[in-house]
């Protein structure tokens, strides 16, 4: 079965305190990973793709990575804005329909 | 360009009702995906449109229901509703559908069901 495991559940960082937020799966044939944040509110908003063990992308203070079995979303210097709760999510080619297998998040504050 | 939207925002309802949840994508965009948050399950993949055809459903029992129209408006529908349903309903939309680098979400529709 499909699987999307994400830790931690929380984390609480200081303002400038780098960390990284852990994404571990199990599917049959990853098609592509995905990292979504989401505001209290809000709708989920997207922030990587990867498709292919050894990729990397960034965006500001994000970087993501990619290995055979799980992702990492490294923040570092985080700000206040930083805070949201981070989702992953994995589509398999075979299974699942091709849908999308959420994580239920990783809920980050930074504190300043 | 404008984003994706939902309507209504907030839905009170009783069990045993039914409920109608509209969604209107991105100009151009044809496929509208959607979503089920709870903060017990986290974020369940519902069922996908494209042009009109639902194109993948995830393991909801049928009293979830969709539509989509040719405008790529989409819809949801909830018979005999019950108290579990209550949750964030959220939808997607892309230009090809699952799978693709970028699906942009829409703020939501929040379902009590008392």
């Amino acid at each position: 079965e499909d699987q999307v495991t994400q830790s931690p559940e929380a984390l609480r960082l200081q303002e400038g305190e780098s960390s990284s937020l852990n994404c571990s799966y199990t599917v049959s044939g990853l098609r592509g990973l995905f990292w979504y944040r989401q505001d209290p509110g809000k709708g989920p908003e997207f922030l990587f793709t990867l498709y292919s063990a050894g990729e990397e992308k960034e965006k500001e203070r994000l970087k993501a990575t990619l290995t055979k079995k799980e992702s990492f979303l490294h923040i570092t210097a985080p700000k206040p804005e930083d805070s949201a709760t981070y989702l992953c999510a994995v589509q398999a080619y075979e299974g699942s329909q091709g849908n999308l297998i959420f994580g239920k998040g990783t809920k980050l504050s930074v504190k300043p | 360009k404008a984003g994706v939207t939902q309507t209504p925002r907030y839905l009170i309802k009783t069990r045993g009702q039914q409920v109608t949840l509209s969604c209107s994508p991105i100009s151009g965009h044809r496929s509208v995906s959607w979503y089920q948050q709870t903060p017990g399950q986290g974020l369940q993949f519902l069922f996908e449109y494209f042009s009109e055809t639902q194109r993948n459903k995830g393991n909801f029992p049928g009293r979830f229901s969709g539509r989509q129209f040719s405008n790529s408006r989409s819809e949801m529908n909830v018979s005999t509703l019950e108290l579990g349903d209550s949750a964030l309903y959220l939808c997607a939309s892309s230009v090809q559908g699952l799978g693709e680098e970028t699906q942009y979400f829409g703020p939501g529709t929040r379902l009590l069901v008392l």
